[in-house]
């Protein structure tokens, strides 16, 4: 599966905007890319994953680039609720394989 | 649908000792993962199942770690002699094979090893 790199911690405002960057340069072509979410002492949590097209849910939307070489998760409205740390994943859907989720980002959202 | 069950969700036990674990997956789930999580660290992958067939284990579940899922319905992780550094929260995912392989994760039992 092909690495990703994620900055370790964002700070964001409760009811603004949170976006969190993902570069996947080695991304290959039947890849996805996988988010979760793990609240402290949580097992992790199934946000949203996409293969080229952008995605939305009801938690959160998924910007891929054109290039599949990075992405971007969007929480529109973030509650004190969202603080946790959020993994970037990618790996190939149907091969029921691990998934690999490095340190990802800390997300600190403040009053 | 009652989610992915760990149980116990704490366990402490003395260096040398056996644990066991067990994971009841979401009903009819066909595919269970075993991950480790150390502090500050994201969960790492020990073992996958698919059905009652064990399919992958990685090289961190060393010789005294053993897991089973003998009718491809719940899953035990046994650890045994254990030592400090097995001290860890263990995690349990289940996942339908059919519909995007979602991993779904129980809340973990947290193992300290004294």
């Amino acid at each position: 599966d092909a690495k990703t790199t994620q900055p370790p911690s964002m700070d964001c405002a409760e009811g603004r905007a949170a976006n969190l960057p993902c570069n996947h340069s080695t991304i290959s072509g039947n890849e996805y890319v996988y988010w979760y979410r793990q609240i402290h002492s949580q097992g992790p949590q199934y946000i949203i994953h996409g293969l080229k097209n952008n995605e939305t849910n009801e938690m959160a939307s998924l910007i891929i680039t054109e290039d599949r070489k990075s992405s971007t998760l969007i929480l529109p409205h973030a509650t004190l609720r969202d603080t946790a740390v959020y993994y970037c994943i990618v790996r190939n859907s149907n091969s029921g394989y691990a998934l690999n989720f490095g340190k990802g980002t800390s997300l600190l959202v403040t009053p | 649908d009652t989610g992915v069950s760990q149980n116990p969700r704490h366990k402490i036990t003395k260096r040398g000792q056996n644990v066991t674990f067990r994971c009841d997956p979401i009903s009819e789930h066909n595919r269970l993962y075993w991950y480790r999580q150390t502090l500050g660290q994201g969960p790492e992958f020990l073992t996958y199942f698919q059905n009652e067939a064990q399919l992958e284990k990685s090289r961190l579940l060393s010789d005294r770690f053993s897991a089973e899922r003998p009718k491809g319905s719940f899953s035990t992780l046994e650890i045994q002699r254990t030592e400090q550094g097995d001290s860890a929260m263990y995690l349990c995912a289940s996942s339908l094979s059919a519909t995007g392989d979602i991993q779904y994760f129980g809340a973990g039992t947290r193992l300290s090893v004294l």
